[in-house]
């Protein structure tokens, strides 16, 4: 059964700090996702990660992959207010054949950035 | 164009009233899925539907009734829901399910279900 787990679920954080959010998953995986969602809004699609040692930026946030330990990151750098939001991050459920099915996701993280 | 949109964005109903949620897209996508998703909790697969057939149902329980009447629709037809079925339910859509089409999954904004 593929389980994808975040950690922190809760992060406080004040303005202008780093800090970084980690998601483990079960088992095999070529493709990662990272979405933000806003209270009451629907998922954003912020990044998506597809090999091993994949590395993207957007603005403060920088996603990583490592494939082979089945981690990946969301580095917030010098953190802003307007970041506050709750970040999952998932994984495709893939089938026999390759075919792929809905998103496995994490629980989220419930970012709060204060002043 | 990423756009999704489902109409309508807030549903109040009875346990005994008829009603359908509607999820459009124009992007070419060929599978479309319907989560729920409660309060404070990661959204959870319902169906998916490839090229206008059901793929997957998540044992969802028949008082929710998926339809697929064109390649850009999808449709989820509500009858007798239950107060604990209160929820986002998000639409999404991508490109394909097949191993080398796979793409990002595109979210609507979602329609706020509650059943009185």
């Amino acid at each position: 059964e593929l389980k994808v787990e975040q950690n922190p679920l809760f992060l406080s954080m004040q303005e202008g700090k780093n800090y970084t959010i980690y998601c483990n998953y079960s088992t095999t995986s070529d493709r990662l996702y990272w979405y933000r969602q806003d209270p009451g809004k629907s998922l954003e699609s912020l990044f998506v990660l597809l090999s091993n040692g994949a590395v993207k930026q957007e603005g403060r946030l920088m996603a990583s992959l490592d494939t082979k330990a089945r981690l990946s990151t969301l580095h917030i750098t010098a953190a802003v207010h307007d970041l506050s939001a709750t970040y999952f991050c998932a994984v495709d459920r893939i089938f026999q054949g390759g075919s792929q099915g809905n998103l496995i996701f994490g629980k989220g993280t419930k970012l709060s950035v204060k002043p | 164009d990423t756009e999704v949109t489902q109409t309508p964005k807030h549903l109040v109903m009875g346990m005994t009233n008829k009603k359908s949620l509607k999820c459009e897209q124009h992007m070419g996508h060929r599978a479309m899925y319907w989560y729920k998703q409660k309060a404070k909790k990661p959204p959870e697969l319902m169906f998916v539907y490839s090229y206008e057939k059901l793929s997957i149902n998540e044992s969802v329980p028949s008082r929710f009734s998926p339809e697929c009447p064109n390649s850009s629709l999808l449709n989820l037809h509500l009858h007798a829901l239950q107060p604990e079925d209160s929820a986002l339910y998000l639409c999404a859509s991508s490109q394909d399910l097949s191993g080398r089409k796979r793409d990002t999954q595109y979210f609507g904004p979602g329609t706020r279900l509650t059943v009185l």
